[in-house]
């Protein structure tokens, strides 16, 4: 089946030590998106590529930042995790801007 | 600026009863989606319906459809017959242009046996 797949499930990492979340889709979608959702909250879009264009969100940190290889690879890097950026990071993609969004089952990171 | 609103943090229903979910929004967009997703505890966001908004008919899929006033800028959704599984959180959610979607803050159902 075609999918959005996300690894690891769970990451832990240590105060300022840096970590990459990795995302990859089956389903050849032009837009790859990157969120991040803490408890109880929707989620916070961080950035997006449509296609190899990049689109930074205006309020996401600059600790956060990310690439996309090709079509079906992105990936998410934290520079210097704190303890505020403990959260689920969900990935999605779409056809193109408008169309519904396919989610990942996301990544859980814990900052100790 | 585009916006979404649901004001119902919680909500609860019956086993086998029938529940509406609300949701208001607000964009200056002629053209654009208009989208449910669900979100079981720790597992993963899916779509639930999609309404574009040039369609006049309301999407249904299954057990669940919406309610969708274009001129109030109101996208309800109703789930009939619930069932546990319909456990989650409920997102709403805009897309219209080159915007990524919207999300509004989201309503917690938890349906009881």
């Amino acid at each position: 089946d075609a999918m959005v797949i996300q690894n690891p499930r769970y990451q832990v990492t240590q105060f300022g030590k840096p970590v990459t979340l990795s995302c990859s889709q089956t389903l050849n979608h032009n837009v790859m998106y990157w969120y991040q959702q803490k408890s109880s909250q929707a989620p916070k879009l961080l950035f997006h590529y449509y296609d190899k264009d990049f689109n930074n969100e205006a309020d996401t940190p600059d600790n956060f930042q990310s690439r996309r290889p090709n079509t079906s690879f992105c990936f998410l890097d934290i520079r210097s995790p704190g303890l505020g950026d403990a959260a689920m990071y969900l990935c999605a993609t779409s056809a193109r801007f408008g169309y519904e969004q396919y989610f990942g089952p996301g990544t859980r990171l814990t900052v100790t | 600026a585009q916006t979404v609103t649901q004001s119902q943090p919680e909500m609860s229903v019956q086993e086998a009863e029938t529940v509406t979910l609300s949701c208001t929004y607000d964009t200056s967009e002629n053209n654009y989606y208009l989208f449910w997703y669900k979100q079981p505890p720790s597992r993963q966001m899916i779509l639930v319906i999609r309404q574009e908004a040039y369609k006049q008919q309301n999407a249904t899929e299954n057990r669940f459809s919406v309610n969708f006033q274009k001129a109030a800028k109101s996208f309800s959704l109703k789930i009939s017959d619930s069932q546990l599984g319909d456990t989650a959180m409920y997102f709403c959610a805009l897309n219209s242009g080159n915007t990524p979607l919207v999300f509004g803050k989201g309503t917690r159902l938890s349906v009881i046996a």
